[in-house]
């Protein structure tokens, strides 16, 4: 079946920007994760959906991103006036209801500020 | 602040050859623990799971072992494959459902 699927894979900025990335969880997952990684380290927690609200965005960086999904399905991470210390890759994932783990991760999507 | 962590950055082992991947954690709290591989360019995959009223969990070729004594955590791969080359994360939930990484162990396996 399907995974977790992000886009776009590679995005290239100017400093300034806003950027919008996409994720689409496995169908029927109503838990969906964000995470950013960084070259060379582990994934670190961003924010956490439960359906279309928002349970947890006390990993957020600053009040410069913004996550929504809106219809409990389909999220997007929004970065404003992006910075070079945003460029990293960002991760998503989902559970399912029952069990909440594991998390099932998409490709993630490069995002690169100059 | 507390994290999962793990004892080698690199393992380099020759192929055929039984890996032992180690973490530490230092919650005492963490009561789920979780093994990912992720290959260059791709994201996080599932290996194996366990949580914390378990000792030992095996999957095809894996083995997860826990000691909440000692707060640790390792992961042992069978027969290692050079399809078994890449980096290697541990994960731990402290508190909600966010997971908590270490830093991975780069495996290299030589054939």
């Amino acid at each position: 079946g399907a995974g977790v699927s992000q886009s776009p894979r590679y995005k290239v900025a100017k400093r300034g920007q806003d950027v919008a990335l996409r994720c689409d969880p496995i169908s029927g997952h109503v838990s969906l994760f964000w995470y950013q990684q960084a070259l060379g380290q582990g994934p670190e927690f961003l924010t956490y959906f439960q359906n279309e609200a928002q349970l947890d965005k006390s990993g957020l960086p600053s009040d410069r991103f913004f996550a929504e999904r809106p219809e409990g399905s389909v999220s997007t991470l929004k970065i404003q006036r992006t910075q070079q210390e945003d460029s990293a890759v960002y991760l998503c994932a989902s559970t399912d209801q029952v069990s909440n783990q594991p998390q099932h991760f998409g490709d993630g999507t490069r995002l690169s500020i100059l | 602040g507390e994290s999962v962590g793990l004892h080698l950055p690199t393992l380099s082992v020759q192929e055929g050859d039984n890996s032992i991947i180690n973490c530490a954690y230092s919650n005492s709290a963490s009561d789920y623990f979780i093994w990912y591989k992720q290959e260059s360019g791709k994201g996080p995959q599932f290996i194996i799971d366990i949580r914390s009223n378990m000792d030992k969990r095996q999957g095809q070729r894996v083995t997860v072992l826990l000691n909440k004594t000692v707060k640790h955590l390792s992961l042992q791969i069978a027969a290692t494959q050079p399809g078994d080359s890449a980096v290697y994360f541990c994960a731990d939930i402290q508190a909600g459902t966010a997971l908590i990484f270490g830093k991975g162990t780069t495996l290299s396996v030589s054939s």
